[in-house]
């Protein structure tokens, strides 16, 4: 099944703690993407990656980091968690501009 | 640049009636334009795409959207509205071929009544 898994799905932590949100796709598509969903303000880019180790920011990288070291693999990094990067997270991938984003399940995060 | 205006955060219909949930874009370029779907607890999911061919696209579940370049419009509709339609819905533009970078509008969360 064609698909973008999140890990973890659910996750509390507390300010300064590192922590890392994991993605993955199997559909073998170049453009990965990660979005933070909050009330009122739709979806917004933090970071995308157009193919292995070329990454770039989106709207709102501060605070966050990327890698991309495998094709299918995509993990947000958080070096020094905040309050204000309580979230609903999502990673999607795509072939193309003209296509469908597949979305993951998203990662809710709680930054106490 | 480009951007996505939602008007009504928050549309409440009955069930049976129209749906009408309304997206106008801004663009220096023709548009690939989307409409995707949330269901509560769940991620998103596409109902329909314009990349320009038709201007009138129809989706999933009934749904279907006209572009109107005159009106940089992009506004989705569904005849009868069912109470499972319930949901937040997103209009998105994609802004060119050599950009993956994806606009969200702010969201309109559709509530449909018994």
């Amino acid at each position: 099944e064609a698909q973008v898994t999140q890990n973890p799905r659910y996750l509390i932590t507390v300010t300064g703690k590192k922590l890392t949100v994991t993605c993955s796709q199997n559909m073998n598509h170049e453009y990965m993407s990660w979005y933070r969903q909050d009330p009122g303000l739709g979806l917004r880019q933090i970071y995308y990656s157009m193919n292995v180790e070329v990454t770039d920011k989106g709207d709102v990288p501060e605070g966050y980091k990327v890698s991309r070291k495998e094709k299918r693999n995509f993990p947000l990094i958080l070096e020094s968690p905040s309050p204000n990067q309580t979230s609903l997270y999502f990673c999607a991938s795509t072939t193309s501009a003209r296509e469908e984003q597949y979305f993951g399940p998203g990662t809710r995060l709680t930054v106490t | 640049a480009q951007s996505v205006t939602q008007l009504g955060s928050h549309v409440s219909v009955s069930e049976g009636a129209l749906v009408l949930l309304r997206c106008n874009y801004s663009s220096s370029v023709p548009p690939y334009l989307f409409w995707y779907v949330q269901y509560p607890n769940q991620g998103l999911q596409l109902l329909l795409k314009y990349t320009s061919a038709a201007t009138l696209v129809k989706g999933i579940n009934g749904f279907e959207a006209e572009f109107k370049k005159s009106e940089t419009s992009f506004h989705l509709t569904k005849p009868s509205a069912h109470m499972s339609d319930a949901a937040e819905y997103f209009c998105a533009v994609s802004v060119g071929d050599s950009s993956y970078k994806l606009i969200f509008g702010s969201g309109t969360r559709l509530l449909v009544r018994p």
